[in-house]
């Protein structure tokens, strides 16, 4: 079946240190890809995504690559701040039938200053 | 646009009683999803919708129920409230309707609610 693999957290950092989050997928055909990050107290909000193999995502500083030949699609980030302590999401919409959303368990971050 | 917004914020049952978790957007959105989240398990789905009138169970069903009269709206209600059922719900929707198109859609997801069943 469908699945989304993150590597567990908590990811601790300093400021300004670099930050890679592991995603990887199991998906029949050809699923679209994104990072959703939930902030303390608030819903989910879409970070990136990447819609077919080869695409990168990015957003504030944030970059991902959908790499289909590994079925991975890595968060990262050059330089951390405090502001993005958060929990993130990696996700795939599936493409057999009706399409659904399959979320990974989520990766905490915590960056310190 | 106040996007998708959900009732209540915090709700504390005991273990029988029902109750219906209300969503509503007005961004004139097809799909609608609900959500639980619970430490260690992600987000997980429980029931979505493609349009008016159209449901669909996800991946964890079983003591909820759904409904979609309008394309606004989608509550979520409890039959009979038990322990396992403590968690956080998020109702999310995005653009796209039934079939594959909408799948790179980007969903947008309501606050929350944090129930606790006792």
């Amino acid at each position: 079946g469908n699945s989304v693999t993150q590597m567990e957290g908590p990811v601790t950092l300093s400021e300004e240190a670099f930050l890679t989050i592991n995603c990887t997928y199991t998906a029949t055909g050809y699923p679209s890809l994104f990072w959703y990050v939930q902030y303390p107290g608030e819903g989910l909000q879409l970070l990136l995504k990447a819609t077919k193999a080869d695409d990168k995502g990015s957003n504030k500083g944030f970059e991902a690559t959908y790499r289909k030949e590994t079925t991975s699609f890595h968060l990262e980030k050059g330089s951390v701040q405090v502001s993005d302590s958060a929990v993130y999401f990696c996700a795939l919409s599936t493409t057999s039938g009706t399409y659904k959303y399959i979320f990974g368990t989520g990766t905490r971050l915590k960056v310190l200053a | 646009n106040a996007g998708v917004t959900q009732t209540p914020k915090f709700q504390v049952l005991k273990t029988g009683q029902s109750m219906t978790l209300q969503c509503a957007q007005d961004m004139n959105h097809e799909y609608m999803s609900w959500y639980r989240q619970d430490p260690g398990m992600g987000l997980r789905l429980i029931h979505y919708s493609v349009g008016a009138g159209i449901t669909d169970q996800g991946e964890v069903p079983n003591g909820y129920n759904v409904s979609r009269s309008t394309t606004e709206d989608f509550p979520l209600r409890l039959l009979s409230a038990a322990p396992s059922q403590t968690s956080v719900y998020f109702c999310a929707s995005s653009k796209g309707g039934a079939g594959l198109a909408g799948g790179t859609d980007t969903q947008y997801f309501g606050p929350g609610t944090r129930l606790t069943v006792l």
